[in-house]
């Protein structure tokens, strides 16, 4: 248990499918992140909250959909996807998006698969 | 653009000590992360260098020199449990974390 818990773990959905992603800390934390994780590249950020409000899209494509409700919760709404989308997302949480020594607490990331 | 560039897979052996490298080019400079990750696991905080030097803790050091854009990560007396990647990762000029691909340590009895 790292603090940041994600749900589900494994996710199989075709591309024509509506599902979400959730992301749950209670670390007190005021900035949450969503990231894409692919073999052998970088982490990828793809959105970033402060406080409630998003501070940061990093183009990423409007099939992904972000939704923070309060600054405990994170979800990505997903639809329509591509099977190049299939990779872990990953979430995180900082004390703030300007976070010093501790860096980021990750969640153990969603699996998903594209078919 | 911003790199950060260090090795796709090292071997190393149980007992042993491994040095892995990290180099980056990055828009300004607030701090450099070591994270490990564990296959089908979360990334975990290892260690945080912003000034010139080395920083140990237990097993595990890293060390960075600003100048030359450059850091490593030294595990000493290696254990199988250390089998993981490790993800280098560098804080820009705008607080944003930039992540190297990670090494993947693959440690042999």
């Amino acid at each position: 248990e790292t603090g940041v818990t994600q749900t589900p773990r494994h996710l199989v959905m075709g591309m024509t499918n509506k599902k979400s992603l959730k992301c749950e800390q209670h670390l007190g934390h005021n900035a949450m992140y969503w990231y894409k994780q692919s073999a052998k590249k970088p982490l990828e950020l793809m959105f970033v909250y402060s406080l409630e409000e998003r501070v940061e899209n990093n183009s990423v494509p409007s099939r992904f959909s972000p939704e923070c409700p309060n600054s405990s919760h994170l979800f990505l709404h997903l639809h329509t996807l591509q099977p190049e989308d299939s990779a872990l997302y990953l979430c995180a949480s900082s004390q703030d998006p300007g976070s010093g020594a501790n860096g980021y607490t990750f969640g153990s990331g969603t699996r998903l698969t594209v078919v | 653009g911003q790199n950060i560039d260090q090795p796709t897979e090292m071997t190393a052996t149980e007992g042993a000590i491994v040095q892995i490298n990290c180099t980056y080019q990055t828009s300004g400079f607030n701090g450099l992360f070591w994270y490990q990750q564990h296959a089908g696991e979360a990334p975990t905080f290892l260690s945080y260098n912003v000034l010139d030097g080395l920083e140990e803790k237990g097993r595990f050091s890293s060390f960075l020199s600003r100048s030359k854009g450059y850091s490593y990560l030294l595990l000493k007396e290696l254990q199988m449990k250390d089998s993981a990647s490790y993800l280098c990762a560098v804080k820009d000029s705008n607080y944003q974390l930039i992540w190297g691909a990670g090494t993947k340590l693959i440690i042999k009895p």
